[in-house]
């Protein structure tokens, strides 16, 4: 039972333009999510990440929202960089310390 | 980064050998875990630990076994390698706050069981 999913397998987006991921989970418990991006060969990188008291957090390019009632969140990158194109993974957890993610979403930036 | 180092960072053995991972971290954080990657499933939890000699299991901790003696050291063994655990292990580390914490991770190790 994949409790966090990632849909949309790839994405391909213009440099500059928004790049918009999308995250459905299905756990009420969850109450802590993240965003992290991984390189080929490496290991994920942090990202941003939020709590379920907010329902929007910023840092610089990236803003995660956050719409409980749905169960959903995405990620917004503005404006998309050719150093965006990466994998990008959500995850959530819910009152402990273990992480679920998602399957993933490859972005491409096109130049 | 966070100073996680993983060793060794690519490995191919053969089906019924013992096979044991290192993470090694010098952040002094509490937590360190133990996921796979593979194809269509994302990072899955294996093991985790919350303090040195205190562990529990994960998604998917069949086949494993972990140790964590010193702060600084996470061991994976996998007691009789099958094909079934090729796979990328990542180690991450989180601190404890009292409020989450982002996990933040090595750069892997490819395990390949021939």
């Amino acid at each position: 039972d994949q409790q966090v999913k990632q849909n949309s397998p790839s994405l391909s987006v213009q440099e500059g333009r928004i790049s918009i991921l999308n995250c459905d989970y299905t756990n009420s418990m969850f109450d802590y999510f993240l965003w992290y991006k991984k390189y080929p060969a490496e290991g994920p990188t942090f990202l941003i990440s939020i709590s379920s008291i907010k329902d929007k957090n910023e840092d610089g390019r990236f803003t995660v929202f956050l719409n409980k009632s749905a169960k959903h969140l995405s990620l917004h990158i503005v404006p998309s960089q050719p150093g965006d194109s990466a994998v990008y993974f959500c995850a959530a957890s819910g009152g402990n310390e273990k992480l679920t993610f998602g399957t993933g979403t490859r972005l491409t930036i096109i130049p | 980064d966070a100073g996680i180092t993983q060793s060794p960072r690519h490995k191919v053995t053969e089906t019924g050998t013992p096979v044991t991972l290192r993470c090694h971290q010098t952040e002094n954080h509490r937590y360190m875990y133990w996921y796979r990657q593979d194809p269509g499933h994302g990072l899955r939890l294996i093991h985790y630990s919350y303090g040195v000699k205190d562990t529990d299991k994960g998604e998917v901790s069949d086949g494993y076994s972990v140790s964590r003696s010193k702060t600084e050291d996470f061991l994976l063994t996998l007691e009789s390698a099958t094909s079934s655990q090729t796979s990328v292990y990542f180690c991450a580390i989180s601190e404890s706050r009292g409020v989450p914490q982002p996990q933040h991770f090595g750069d892997g190790t490819r395990l390949s069981i021939l």
